[in-house]
């Protein structure tokens, strides 16, 4: 079945660049997802990018999609200590209807 | 655009009641989805409507567990009896069309004891 993995920690001195990676199996997946969640809060979608995409970029957030090795990667450069929180990885297949699978998410620690 | 809504955002019962979890879609959306965090698990699909029609409940944990949507603006999702094991986030999500951006709610966050 589909499946998302990614590592669960990371942590990062303020300034610094943070890149999350996450790999999926599902070779039919064309939507790709980011998700940020804060403690205490609900998910909030960061970014997205379609899997006819290399990259994508806004602002401080990127995102790079290698499609033959189906690994996903988001980097924020500038890491600040608002950027601490929990980032998912979310694939979904170009089927009508169907759910996003999420990773089981990255923890992003930030030390000033 | 008031987002998602669900309700009550945080609820502590003890085992064997029952438990009634409520979402308001965003307005005009017509996928709406259920699913549960854990800490073991992450996030896990639960069931999901599409006008208002189930989809998909392969998620359900168990005959616990009933999902409802009477019409486009509202849904819950019932536990009766609730166990300790049950103790999680459960997010309400929805979505206008196909593959468009899901919006996630606050969540409502389940305490079983």
């Amino acid at each position: 079945g589909e499946d998302v993995e990614q590592s669960l920690f990371l942590s990062v001195r303020e300034g610094d660049s943070s890149v999350i990676n996450c790999t999926y199996t599902d070779s039919s997946s064309t939507y790709l997802y980011w998700y940020k969640q804060e403690p205490g809060a609900g998910l909030q979608l960061l970014t997205y990018i379609f899997s006819n995409m290399d990259m994508k970029q806004d602002q401080r957030l990127t995102v790079l999609l290698n499609k033959k090795d189906k690994h996903l990667s988001l980097r924020i450069a500038d890491t600040q200590t608002g950027d601490s929180a929990i980032y998912f990885c979310a694939e979904r297949s170009n089927q009508a209807g169907t759910a996003l699978i999420f990773g089981k998410g990255t923890t992003l620690s930030v030390s000033s | 655009d008031a987002g998602v809504i669900q309700s009550p955002r945080h609820e502590v019962t003890e085992m064997g009641q029952e438990v009634t979890l409520r979402c308001k879609p965003i307005s005009g959306h017509d996928y709406l989805f259920w699913y549960r965090q854990t800490m073991m698990r992450g996030l896990e699909l639960l069931i999901y409507f599409n006008n208002n029609v189930p989809i998909d409940d392969s998620g359900m944990p168990e005959d616990r567990f009933s999902a409802k949507m009477p019409n486009a603006s509202f849904s819950t999702l019932k536990i009766q009896p609730s166990e300790p094991r049950d103790s999680a986030v459960y997010f309400c999500a929805s979505q206008g069309g196909t593959g468009n951006t899901i919006y996630f709610g606050e969540g409502s966050w389940l305490t079983v004891v």
